[in-house]
């Protein structure tokens, strides 16, 4: 596609309910990232996935937590149970590789808000 | 670990003002270094990237160099516009490595 595409853009959701955030990438990237962007602060990164590697997932903050990712095409984000401290942005990115160098690019955001 | 970290905002100009935000880092090795910059109801882009010590990225009239001896990559801009307000992003990306650490952010107000 033309760029990041993440859905939903918006998800209100009740406290204990799981939700599952899309992103599909860039055709032909196979970098792709998930950070979260709670208001005010910086972009915490969360999981990341490279061609059919197995991802690195050291930035998850629980195991409620958990991502997946088929080939070099869509991921899923999926948060069980949401707390109210998991209201934020969730931001994917992907990339054309892995080089130091290479910028991402980034979609545009589901706002998540967990009543 | 590797850190970014960047001024504190928002920062607020008037139109045809001077920008500089400051950004130092730290990491092991050579980091590439980033700005991006995230437009009001857009998703974030890059801005301009150097790759290694004395590099000048530039991009839409703001610079930033790499200073190894000052672990810095401050954002200049010569005279900003109503259009640059936005939150401007320092990071860095070890080579080697996949992650790319951002710091908070800083807003830009700039008033007509």
């Amino acid at each position: 596609g033309a760029g990041v595409s993440q859905s939903p853009s918006n998800k209100v959701t009740e406290k204990g309910k799981d939700v599952e955030l899309r992103c599909d990438p860039i055709s032909g990237h196979t970098a792709l990232y998930w950070y979260r962007q709670r208001l005010g602060q910086g972009l915490e990164f969360l999981i990341y996935f490279q061609g059919n590697s197995a991802p690195d997932k050291s930035g998850l903050p629980s195991d409620r937590f958990s991502a997946e990712r088929t080939g070099e095409s869509v991921s899923t984000l999926t948060i069980q149970r949401t707390q109210q401290e998991d209201s934020a942005v969730y931001l994917c990115a992907s990339s054309l590789e892995q080089a130091a160098n290479e910028k991402l690019f980034f979609g545009s955001g589901t706002q998540l808000s967990v009543l | 670990g590797d850190s970014v970290t960047q001024m504190e905002g928002p920062v607020t100009l008037s139109e045809e003002a001077f920008l500089t935000i400051n950004c130092t880092y730290t990491a092991t090795g050579y980091p590439s270094l980033f700005w991006y910059v995230q437009y009001p109801g857009e998703g974030l882009q890059l801005l301009l990237k150097a790759t290694k010590a004395d590099d000048k990225g530039s991009n839409k009239g703001f610079e930033a160099t790499y200073r190894k001896e000052t672990t810095s990559f401050h954002l200049e801009k010569g005279s900003v516009q109503v259009s640059d307000s936005a939150v401007y992003f320092c990071a860095l990306r070890r080579t080697g490595g996949f992650k790319t650490i951002f710091g908070a952010g800083t807003r830009l107000f700039v008033k007509a």
